[in-house]
């Protein structure tokens, strides 16, 4: 079956500007998770969905970074006043559900943001 | 919150050598432990898990122990291959998230 999916694969945009980042998780997948890897780095958490909540917003950077999931499948990660030091690899995972850490999480391609 | 740390640096080998990416965690309770790795050009995937102390996660001749009392989860591979030229992560579970280490790079020189 179909993996995660995430649109666009690349977005090169400018300093302030805002962006909008897509991610379709595998069908039935109730947990949803955003990530941000930089360069050299692991990735770090930044949201987790259950449903349509955001069940831990914990790991967002400050108040440019927001996420929705509205009907509980598509998640849109959204950064306003967008800034040189958000570029990275944004990567969404989803997992049948999140039981305590035992169902493996499947991520998608990932997408590269560039912020000039 | 929990962290994991791998040893430092990329580590190149020579095909059939022996590899091994030492992995120690921090965390509360019994946090489930795995092994994530990227190859060139595509997504992280899931090479291995372990959900309980004492457990062995294997596959595709990977293997690591969950070993409570040492807090650690090494990688080892008996005979490695040019196709397991990759990033391999180290990751542990806990508050919601997965947390991963830096990572290391593998290169396998045929």
């Amino acid at each position: 079956g179909a993996g995660v999916s995430q649109t666009p694969s690349n977005k090169v945009t400018e300093k302030g500007k805002y962006v909008e980042l897509r991610c379709d998780p595998i069908s039935g997948h109730t947990a949803l998770y955003w990530y941000r890897q930089s360069l050299g780095q692991g990735p770090e958490f930044l949201i987790y969905f259950q449903g349509t909540g955001a069940a831990d917003d914990s790991g967002l950077p400050n108040d440019r970074f927001f996420a929705v999931r509205p009907e509980g499948s598509v998640s849109t990660l959204k950064i306003q006043r967008t800034e040189r030091g958000d570029s990275a690899v944004y990567l969404c995972a989803s997992s049948l559900t999140p039981s305590a850490g035992r169902e493996t999480q499947y991520f998608g391609p990932g997408t590269r943001l560039l912020v000039l | 919150g929990n962290s994991v740390t791998q040893m430092e640096g990329p580590v190149t080998l020579s095909e059939e050598a022996f590899l091994t990416i030492n992995c120690t965690y921090t965390a509360t309770g019994y946090p489930s432990l795995f092994w994530y790795v990227q190859y060139p050009g595509e997504g992280l995937q899931l090479l291995l898990k372990a959900t309980k102390a004492d457990d062995k996660g294997s596959n595709k001749g990977f293997e690591a122990t969950y070993r409570k009392e040492t807090t650690s989860f090494h990688l080892e591979k008996g005979s490695v291959q040019v196709s397991d030229s990759a990033v391999y992560f180290c990751v542990v579970y806990g508050n919601n998230r997965l947390a991963f280490g830096k990572g290391n790079q593998v290169v396998v020189i045929p």
